[in-house]
């Protein structure tokens, strides 16, 4: 089946731990993207990529890193640095960034304590 | 900052109801697209627009793309119970695909 991949669906850090998110896409898409959701809210852009080995800062990058190796995968880190870690965070991908409708995965839901 | 105007914020609905949102913006837009979210789950993609004009159905689902290219509507005819959730309207801007701030659709008691 053709999809986006999230995982795990929930994950608890400890405070002041660095937590890499996975995302993981089989639709042959250029372009990634990583959402914050915070409960009642919409969604914010966090980082997001075009292109393999390229990506840029979204309206909230600070605390958190991305990188881009291969098209399939766009894994997000979320550092010490993030001040209020916690919360839902949302993968999609898209065929292309101008034109191309977004899939999203199912979200992981991250709870530092 | 948010991009998308996005009304209304909230509605409640009462089963069989037509209900309407839609979403403005002072930017043009090539593409809108229309989403819907049930509570802990990811957006699921309802209906894409790219033509300005264009009526698209899906169901009992029927959005528009304005002439202007800088709004776009959603209906939803005959409601039933499982169409309560989030709908976001969502475009793509300066290589960012941005995001209406939702609504929030709950049945009326």
């Amino acid at each position: 089946d053709g999809g986006i991949t999230q995982s795990p669906k929930y994950l608890f850090r400890k405070e002041g731990q660095n937590v890499t998110l996975s995302c993981e896409q089989n639709l042959n898409h250029d372009a990634m993207y990583w959402y914050r959701q915070d409960p009642g809210q919409g969604l914010r852009l966090i980082y997001y990529s075009q292109i393999v080995n390229d990506f840029q800062k979204g309206d909230i990058a600070e605390g958190y890193s991305v990188s881009r190796e291969k098209k399939e995968s766009f894994p997000l880190t979320v550092t010490s640095a993030q001040k209020n870690p916690t919360a839902f965070y949302l993968c999609a991908s898209s065929s292309t960034i101008d034109r191309g409708a977004a899939f999203f995965g199912q979200g992981t839901r991250l709870t530092v304590v | 900052g948010q991009q998308l105007n996005q009304s209304p914020q909230s509605m409640f609905i009462q089963e069989g109801e037509d209900v309407s949102m839609n979403c403005t913006s002072s930017s043009i837009f090539n593409t809108w697209l229309w989403y819907k979210q049930d509570p802990g789950e990811g957006p699921v993609l309802l209906i894409a627009l790219y033509k300005a004009g264009e009526l698209t159905s899906n169901g009992r689902l029927t959005a528009q793309f304005g002439i202007t290219r800088k709004d776009s509507f959603l209906n939803i005819s005959a409601s039933i119970p499982s169409d309560v959730g989030i709908y976001f309207c969502a475009g793509p801007l300066d290589y960012k695909l941005s995001f209406g701030a939702g609504t929030t659709v709950t049945v009326r008691a």
